[in-house]
């Protein structure tokens, strides 16, 4: 069974950078095709952030483009989000999911809250 | 960017209604349309892709159709297990976007 697991501070200053790492288990990050971040702000619809593949390639959502990098690390078979230069608009659940060839999310991991406040 | 819009944002309902969600894109995506089921505290749920083509695992009771802008998810007789938020996405252009969800609630 496919497990993704998020983790990372939960609370992050206006202006700093927020850093997640998605740790994965029951799949191999080199067997799959793409590793996606999707975040929900409290109370509203989901957002695709960007995704990345066992080789590296990115893609990023070009609302998030100058502020995201996404990494992956095959000997940890885990990848990771760095958003830079954060605001309170950023405050969300932040998920981790595995993403087909097409672009569906089939696997999930539990998703994270962060915050962004002083 | 691909809007989507679904609607309504809440709709209630009691066990056994027959129920359907709308989702309208704002330019043709073909058939490039999933569904995902999302209760309180938890991540999504794949439910439907492909617009009509249920996974592993999903009742009967769920369907899907709709081709180019306008699709629908309904729900033949809604039970229990089925109060949650529903979010369509596309998937045919870069980049890949969802609607803003409609909440399924207990009238």
């Amino acid at each position: 069974q496919v497990q993704l697991q998020e983790s990372g501070p939960g609370l992050v200053k206006p202006s700093g950078t927020l850093s997640l790492t998605c740790a994965v288990s029951g799949d191999s990050i080199s067997s799959s095709d793409w590793w996606s971040w999707v975040r929900q702000p409290p109370g509203k619809g989901l957002e695709w952030i960007g995704e990345i593949s066992h080789s590296g390639s990115t893609h990023y959502n070009p609302s998030l483009k100058s502020r995201v990098t996404i990494s992956v690390d095959e000997s940890k078979n885990q990848f990771s989000l760095n958003l830079n230069f954060v605001t309170a608009a950023d405050t969300a659940v932040y998920y981790c999911a595995r993403t087909t060839m097409v672009r569906l999310f089939d696997y999930w991991g539990q998703g994270t809250l962060v915050t962004v406040s002083s | 960017d691909i809007q989507m819009t679904q609607s309504p944002s809440t709709l209630s309902a009691s066990v056994g209604d027959r129920v359907t969600i709308t989702c309208r894109a704002s330019q043709s995506i073909t058939n490039w349309l999933a569904w995902y089921q999302q209760k309180p505290g938890k991540a999504p749920n794949l439910l439907i892709s492909r617009t009509s083509n249920l996974e592993s695992g999903v009742p009967s009771r769920f369907s899907g159709s709709g081709s180019e802008t306008e699709f629908t998810l309904t729900i033949s007789s809604l039970q229990p297990d089925d109060f949650a938020t529903y979010h369509c996405q596309q998937y045919k252009t870069f980049p890949w976007t969802f609607g803003q969800g409609t909440k399924v609630e207990i009238k």
